[in-house]
């Protein structure tokens, strides 16, 4: 019964370097989503998916990039991290609301604490 | 564009007394939900409470209700008899419904620290 999993826990990057933050969930979950966390600021959403091969942009997407390619999997690449990137990262999914039917909570992962120096 | 508004950056309550959680929410949608997570020290993210947009009566979950009031866009979480345990962040949410037949992903505030003391 794993729910979403989320690797690595934690990394350090160096500026410049480039990464896959890794997400997986074995419910059949259509949505898929990835939200970052800083301090004062609440959950920001970086980048989402509705399903396999559709994928979209949020709050504060540039930087990253996502694909989703398979139900399971919404791998989230930071293609040249910097600084302003250091922040706890989370990945959520959920089902897809059933006509106006809301009531589909989010499931998180554990969270990847990216320090960027 | 939706948001959400958490007044209280931290909160004090003593043991076994009750605590309210502010949430002011803003959107244009007629179809919403809105949502309370809870954050513990150990950084995962807990669902503890939904209200629907046309939910008639406010929602409970054991110790948590929702005090839903719609036409002041307010969706205040209430613990009742709090414990030690209940000291984590907690953050207030909203999806939307679109026409499409689809939602928005959730919207976020940006938490209520909330320490509960011996």
């Amino acid at each position: 019964n794993a729910g979403v999993t989320q690797t690595p826990k934690f990394q350090v990057l160096k500026t410049g370097q480039s990464m896959t933050l890794q997400c997986a969930q074995d419910m059949n979950h259509e949505y898929m989503s990835w939200y970052r966390q800083d301090p004062g600021m609440g959950l920001r959403l970086i980048h989402y998916s509705v399903g396999a091969g559709i994928t979209d942009q949020g709050e504060v997407p540039n930087g990253y990039n996502v694909s989703r390619s398979t139900t399971e999997d919404f791998p989230l690449r930071l293609l040249s991290a910097a600084p302003s990137q250091t922040s706890v990262y989370f990945c959520a999914s959920s089902y897809s609301p059933a006509g106006a039917n809301l009531n589909t909570e989010a499931f998180f992962g554990q969270g990847t604490r990216l320090t960027v120096v | 564009a939706q948001k959400i508004t958490q007044t209280q950056p931290g909160m004090f309550v003593q043991e076994k007394e009750a605590v309210t959680l502010d949430c002011t929410y803003d959107t244009s949608d007629q179809s919403y939900g809105l949502f309370w997570y809870k954050q513990p020290s150990s950084g995962e993210m807990i669902f503890l409470i939904y209200q629907g947009s046309y939910d008639e009566q406010n929602a409970t979950e054991g110790r948590y209700s929702l005090n839903f009031q719609k036409a002041r866009k307010s969706a205040n979480l209430v613990i009742s008899a709090s414990q030690l345990g209940d000291s984590a962040m907690y953050f207030c949410a909203m999806r939307v419904w679109i026409s499409s037949g689809s939602a928005r992903q959730l919207t976020f505030g940006s938490g209520t620290q909330l320490t509960v003391l011996p």
